[in-house]
């Protein structure tokens, strides 16, 4: 079935450091989704790419989709505190079902 | 607006027993329904997910069961418990199959002693 890997597991950073997580596919993606879950609550939706090399920018996050839209990135610039959680990519399986799989996440931590 | 309830929030259970998850959403009709699992520090594992009433896919071979009786009420069971079932369980929803974002409610929080 549809699956996704996503590097790294854990990222350490001093507030003001950029972070970058990355996901990437076998197989080529429809779209592809991002969420961030804060410690103690549940998934957020952050954005859903679509056309092959799509940039998006939600003030210091950006994403992107690949130009073979097979892989993605999150990257955030100047982390704070406020952007402690994990991130996670998800994609939607092979069939039309609506099933969404979620790749391992990263988590991240910021060090004032 | 839609908004989706999922109950009860914490619960504590001993190996053997039984449990029972509901989940709600308002505001919507028709949607794409889901339960993820997600284990202590860890991703979020797909368990079932429902595109209709009485229509549920598993995904996981497992002692859990999910039920759609009503088109925005999805219930999540196990007759009897394991310990490898304690995580956190989160419902979601979704409007659109293929392209829609997940929505989710706040989590259940089960541990099994």
């Amino acid at each position: 079935g549809q699956q996704v890997m996503q590097i790294p597991q854990y990222q350490h950073v001093q507030e003001g450091e950029d972070f970058t997580t990355y996901c990437n596919s076998s197989t080529t993606l429809s779209n592809i989704q991002w969420y961030k879950q804060r410690p103690g609550g549940h998934p957020v939706f952050l954005i859903q790419l679509v056309k092959s090399g799509e940039v998006k920018k939600q003030k210091r996050l950006t994403f992107q989709f690949g130009e073979a839209k097979k892989n993605s990135s999150l990257h955030i610039t100047a982390t704070q505190t406020t952007d402690v959680g994990t991130y996670f990519c998800a994609v939607h399986g092979s069939s039309n079902t609506g099933k969404l799989i979620f790749g391992q996440g990263t988590t991240l931590q910021v060090k004032p | 607006s839609q908004t989706i309830h999922q109950w009860p929030a914490t619960l504590v259970q001993p190996v053997g027993s039984p449990l029972s998850l509901e989940c709600t959403v308002e505001g919507t009709s028709n949607p794409n329904l889901y339960w993820y699992r997600q284990a202590a520090g860890r991703g979020l594992q797909l368990l079932f997910y429902s595109v209709g009433i009485g229509q549920i896919s598993s995904e996981v071979p497992q002692n859990l069961s999910a039920s759609r009786p009503q088109d925005r009420q999805f219930i999540l069971s196990s007759k009897k418990l394991l310990l490898s079932d304690s995580g956190f369980y989160l419902c979601a929803w979704a409007r659109l199959a293929n392209t829609g974002e997940l929505f989710f409610g706040e989590g259940s929080r089960l541990t099994v002693l």
